[in-house]
């Protein structure tokens, strides 16, 4: 079956621009998770979905970073008044259930590289 | 709060030998442990998990990893490694009742001819 999709691939944008990056999670699966990689490090912990409501955001940096699934399916990230620091490849992860959601596998999306130049 | 270190950045090996990627964590509550693999030019997948019972878990193609509680480890371990086996691998671990993981800087694997 389709794994997990994100959309665009690759984003360049200026600094101070919006962006919006899109994830589809697999079917069925209500557990959404979005990590940040920058360069040389591991993936860093965002905002973590179950269902269409937020369970644990307190990943996110500050309040420039947003992030929605209204339909409790595609999810999307989005990135306010961007800067130079914000560059990195953003990873959406999906898992079956998110009850038991500690000990799930999660399921990742190849990710997008965003440059802000 | 919970961390993940990876005590190597690069383990170059050649082909069949053996090889350790280290992983250590700090917790102050009980965790589930992970490795995930990143081919080149792909996304991240599981290879093993650690969730309870035996401390010794393995994966389809021949890695395994070990939990040691009192020394807070879960090294990742392979008796003799292939060319396919060239990857980035991350240690994670994750707080039981908590969906999000916290991720190691990875360990680059080249395993040469």
């Amino acid at each position: 079956g389709a794994g997990v999709s994100q959309t665009p691939s690759n984003k360049v944008t200026e600094k101070g621009k919006y962006v919006e990056l899109r994830c589809d999670p697999i079917s069925g699966h209500t557990a959404l998770y979005w990590y940040r990689q920058s360069l040389g490090q591991g993936p860093e912990f965002l905002i973590y979905f179950q269902g269409t409501g937020a369970a644990d955001d307190s990943g996110l940096p500050n309040d420039r970073f947003f992030a929605v699934r209204p339909e409790g399916s595609v999810s999307t990230l989005k990135i306010q008044r961007t800067e130079r620091g914000d560059s990195a490849v953003y990873l959406c992860a999906s898992s079956l259930s998110g009850g038991g959601a500690a000990q799930e596998t999660q399921y990742f999306g190849p990710g997008t590289r965003l440059l802000v130049l | 709060a919970q961390s993940v270190t990876q005590l190597d950045s690069q383990v170059p090996v050649f082909e069949e030998a053996p090889v350790e990627l280290r992983c250590n964590y700090s917790s102050s509550v009980s965790v589930y442990l992970f490795w995930y693999v990143q081919y080149p030019n792909q996304g991240l997948q599981l290879l093993l998990k650690y969730l309870s019972g035996s401390t010794l878990v393995k994966s389809i193609n021949g890695f395994e990893a070990e939990f040691n509680k009192s020394q807070t480890s879960f090294h990742l371990r392979k008796p003799s490694v292939h060319i396919s086996d060239t990857a980035e691998y991350f240690c994670a671990v994750s707080r039981r009742n908590a969906g999000k993981s916290t991720f190691g800087d990875g360990t680059t694997l080249t395993v040469k001819p």
